[in-house]
Formats: structure tokens, C-alpha cells, sequence
């Protein structure tokens, strides 16, 4: 069972314009959720990350919007550019058990300029 | 460059035969983590050692295990191999085992293709 699912499953924004990915998940007893970054050959890194207790949380021209009662939380790219073309991971995880990470499948974002 | 080595970057090995894959996690980190990737599963948690102890365990099948050294190096062990287990093998680490601000560090990884 996927504890936190994800969409689009690949994403195509021209140079300049709004990137937003989905994530849904099921256990209200998470209470970490971090996004990650992964480009070709290399290992998830991490780009952003959200506790329960805030609605929104901004890093430069990344956002995370979460939604506890719709148990949703998403990535918004502000002024997408070629660099950010990767592949996105939503993650939700326990606090008390950091390091068990369950993801979602991922999204191929391609921004072409 | 997360600090995090992994080796052997690539390597290909028939069924039924035994590998390992090794980690040395950033300096100070204490929790290393293994990670599955493959099309079919995504990135699966495997199993979590901090300070040399077992602390978590995910979807890791019996044929694999894995332990980590005084040292803090972490092998991860995959016997019995079959075609299902080819995939991207992540390691990844931490400077503790919980939340509290800690950041998880992951490797490059190591393909491993079995024919």
C-alpha cells in the first residue's frame, strides 16, 4: 500500500512559469514531510521540508502549501527554470523514526526554455 | 557532494550469487539508512542502524541484511540473487536517529544489475 501517493507522475512547464506537485497521504500520525530533489546519477537531496503546524512554509522560490485536514501538502517551483528539471519526491515520515522515509513515486519535471 | 560514499558505483552479477554494498556515512553522522530504488517499488526504506545498532526495519527481504561497523560503515549484504533485485541501492545518514532538526544525507547510490 503507498502510503503517500503522488501526482502528476511527469510534468512539462516553460522557463518561467509555476511548477506544482501533489502529494496525498494517510497516516495522521505523520508529522514531517520533506520534499526531494534528484537529478540524473545522483541521490535524493534535500530541498524543503514542512511540519504539521504550518500551512505554508517558503525557501526562495520554493513552496510547500499543507493542508492537515485534507491530509495534502504540495511543491510549488515559482519562475521554473532548466536547472529545476529533476525528478521531485514527496516524503512523509514519523519524527521519532527520521530516517523511514516513505515516498511517493515521483515527478519528472521538464522546464524548457 | 552529500559526503555520503557509496561503493561499488555500478555492478553486475548473475542469479543466485552474493554481493556488498558499502557505505561510509558524513563525518560525525551517527544513523545510516538503506534505500531501495527500482521502477516497479520506487525508493523503499530498508533497514536503519545508529551507532552500530538495529533500529528500524523496512521492506528488506531475509536474503538481504546489513550491519554497521564501530567505525560507523554500514555494508549491506544481498544473497540468493535474483532478476527482481536489480535496482539503485541508496545509502544514507544522519547525525542522529530522530527529528529534532536532522537532515537526511543520501549517497549516489549503486546500480546493481543482476542477469
Amino acid at each position: 500500500q503507498q502510503q503517500v501517493k503522488q501526482s502528476p507522475q511527469s510534468l512539462i512547464v516553460q522557463k518561467g512559469g509555476i511548477s506544482i506537485i501533489n502529494c496525498a497521504y494517510e497516516n495522521t500520525a505523520f508529522d514531517y514531510f520533506p520534499w526531494y530533489q534528484q537529478f540524473p546519477g545522483k541521490g535524493p537531496a534535500l530541498l524543503i521540508a514542512i511540519r504539521p503546524d504550518v500551512s505554508e512554509k517558503k525557501e526562495g522560490r520554493f513552496t510547500i502549501s499543507f493542508n492537515k485536514s485534507a491530509k495534502q501538502f504540495s511543491l510549488h517551483i515559482m519562475d521554473s527554470q532548466p536547472g529545476d528539471s529533476a525528478t521531485y519526491f514527496c516524503a512523509a515520515s514519523l519524527g521519532s523514526t527520521l530516517g523511514r522515509l516513505y515516498f511517493g513515486r515521483g515527478t519528472q519535471l521538464t522546464v524548457w526554455p | 557532494d552529500s559526503g555520503v560514499t557509496q561503493t561499488p558505483k555500478h555492478l553486475i552479477t548473475a542469479t543466485g550469487q552474493r554481493v556488498t554494498l558499502r557505505c561510509s556515512p558524513r563525518s560525525g553522522d551517527l544513523s545510516v539508512y538503506w534505500y531501495q530504488q527500482s521502477l516497479d517499488q520506487g525508493l523503499q526504506f530498508l533497514i536503519q542502524y545508529y551507532n552500530g545498532e538495529e533500529r528500524a526495519k523496512g521492506n528488506i527481504l531475509e536474503r538481504f541484511s546489513a550491519q554497521q561497523f564501530p567505525d560507523l560503515h554500514s555494508e549491506l549484504n544481498l544473497s540468493s540473487l535474483e532478476l527482481g533485485d536489480s535496482a539503485l541501492y541508496f545509502c544514507a545518514s544522519s547525525p542522529r536517529q530522530g527529528f529534532s532538526g536532522n537532515t537526511i544525507y543520501f549517497g549516489e547510490g549503486s546500480w546493481l544489475t543482476v542477469v
